[in-house]
């Protein structure tokens, strides 16, 4: 079946620190995949997407991109704030199946 | 303001109660869906609507019964609590029922004592 797997956190960095988290999946056909956040009290939000591979999503300064031959989408910022505190889910989707989330890495950024 | 509305924001219910969770949106998505949220599991999907009229079991579906009566509206029903559902409880819509673009709500957090 499908699945996501996410690195376990918290991830805790200073500020203006460069940021990955992990993300592999396992998935039949060629899903779609995402990221999304959730800050402190709130829904998710798409954060970005990539539907095939090679391609690169970005948003807020955060990239990831889709890489077929490793099953990875690794999320990526050169330089974090204190606001990007928040847990952050990988997501993938194929076909007309429901989007299938990881367990959450969060994010503890100090000044 | 285009979006999903959830109610109640909280709510402390006694085991054995019955309970509706409300999910309202505004956006016309064809799809709805209800995850909950528990801490080192994610979100996992309970039952989704591809269309009004029709419904599905997610991945955890036991406890639970939803309903599709028209396009906006997705409740989401415990017909007898049990602490196990003690959660957070996510909606969300989406256009096209492929999943791209999922809209969610700002939450349910429930406690079953």
């Amino acid at each position: 079946g499908n699945s996501v797997t996410q690195m376990e956190g918290p991830v805790t960095l200073s500020e203006e620190a460069f940021l990955t988290i992990n993300c592999t999946y396992t998935a039949t056909g060629y899903p779609s995949l995402f990221w999304y956040v959730q800050y402190p009290g709130e829904g998710l939000q798409l954060l970005l997407k990539a539907t095939k591979a090679d391609d690169k999503g970005s948003n807020k300064g955060f990239e990831a991109t889709y890489r077929k031959e490793t099953t990875s989408f690794h999320l990526e910022k050169g330089s974090v704030q204190v606001s990007d505190s928040a847990v952050y889910f990988c997501a993938l989707l194929t076909g007309f199946q429901k989007l299938v989330f990881g367990t959450g890495t969060r994010l503890l950024v100090s000044p | 303001i285009a979006g999903i509305t959830q109610a109640p924001t909280s709510q402390i219910l006694a085991a054995g109660r019955r309970m509706t969770l409300r999910c309202t949106q505004d956006m016309r998505h064809n799809a709805m869906y209800w995850y909950r949220q528990d801490l080192g599991l994610g979100l996992r999907l309970i039952h989704y609507s591809n269309t009004a009229g029709t419904t599905g079991k997610g991945e955890v579906p036991d406890g639970y019964s939803v309903s599709r009566a028209n396009t906006d509206d997705f409740p989401l029903t415990l017909a007898s609590a049990v602490p196990s559902q003690t959660s957070v409880y996510f909606c969300a819509s989406s256009d096209s029922g492929t999943g791209y673009g999922y809209t969610f709500g700002s939450g349910t957090r429930l406690t079953v004592v």
